[in-house]
């Protein structure tokens, strides 16, 4: 299954609201997570089943979609926000993750 | 609190081996399924292998099928790695990562990583 994510680069600045965009090659319900990387460090899990926070996440993070089409919104962005954000499904094996969203500070 | 550790990165040749390991501490490991999770420098994330808390089902990424084993010792708490016939384009940071039902199945905690460079 492949992962579409648009934009792959985005400027942005502090305060902004963005969203970023997943699609899958194929249905895969709603088992799509998103993970935060910053540079040298390991991925962060924010959000599983498509919309639900992870355990101490920000509220300012969420997400929403389902079959193919998945979203990522930040509603007002933080310094420590900037980073990369990758989508992942674990629909099926193999396991596929999006090629990235780096998103930077205007 | 709940860690993976990687260790057992280095250079090698092409054509070569290197065995990676990943010690858990914090959770119960026999409950939990694992995952090898790489990325070439400056590129995205790549799955790599899967193998359920028990051990009995594996999965690979075709781009090492046949050459990478996974494998883990739930007395130990120890995720392993056997990467052979290693080539230039296996160079990344090798992640270790445990899943969770809690989390629909996606990796909720992730290890620091440990570079793998394949050059002569």
């Amino acid at each position: 299954i492949q992962l579409t994510q648009s934009p792959s680069f985005l400027s942005a600045s502090v305060g902004d609201r963005v969203t970023i965009t997943c699609r899958a090659s194929q249905g895969i319900s709603s088992y799509l997570a998103w993970y935060q990387q910053k540079p040298g460090k390991a991925p962060k899990l924010l959000i599983y089943a498509a919309s639900t926070l992870q355990s101490g996440v920000p509220s300012r993070f969420s997400g929403s979609g389902s079959g193919t089409e998945f979203t990522l919104t930040i509603s007002s962005l933080q310094p420590e926000d900037f980073a990369t954000y990758y989508c992942q499904q674990v629909n099926s094996y193999p396991i596929t993750f999006g090629q990235g969203t780096r998103l930077e500070i205007k | 609190q709940v860690q993976l550790v990687e260790s057992g990165g280095g250079v090698v040749q092409p054509g070569g081996s290197l065995r990676l390991s990943c010690a858990a501490s914090g959770f119960t490991f026999s409950s939990h399924g694992m995952h090898w999770v790489r990325q070439a420098p400056g590129k995205g994330l790549e799955w790599v292998a899967f193998i359920r808390f028990d051990g009995t089902n594996k999965y690979y990424a075709d781009s090492v099928k046949g050459r990478f084993t996974i494998s883990r010792d739930n007395s130990k708490n120890t995720l392993s790695l056997q990467m052979n016939s290693l080539r230039a384009e296996d160079t990344a940071v090798y992640y270790c990562a445990k899943d969770s039902q809690a989390v629909w199945g996606a990796f909720d905690i992730w290890g620091q990583g440990t570079m793998v460079t394949v050059s002569s």
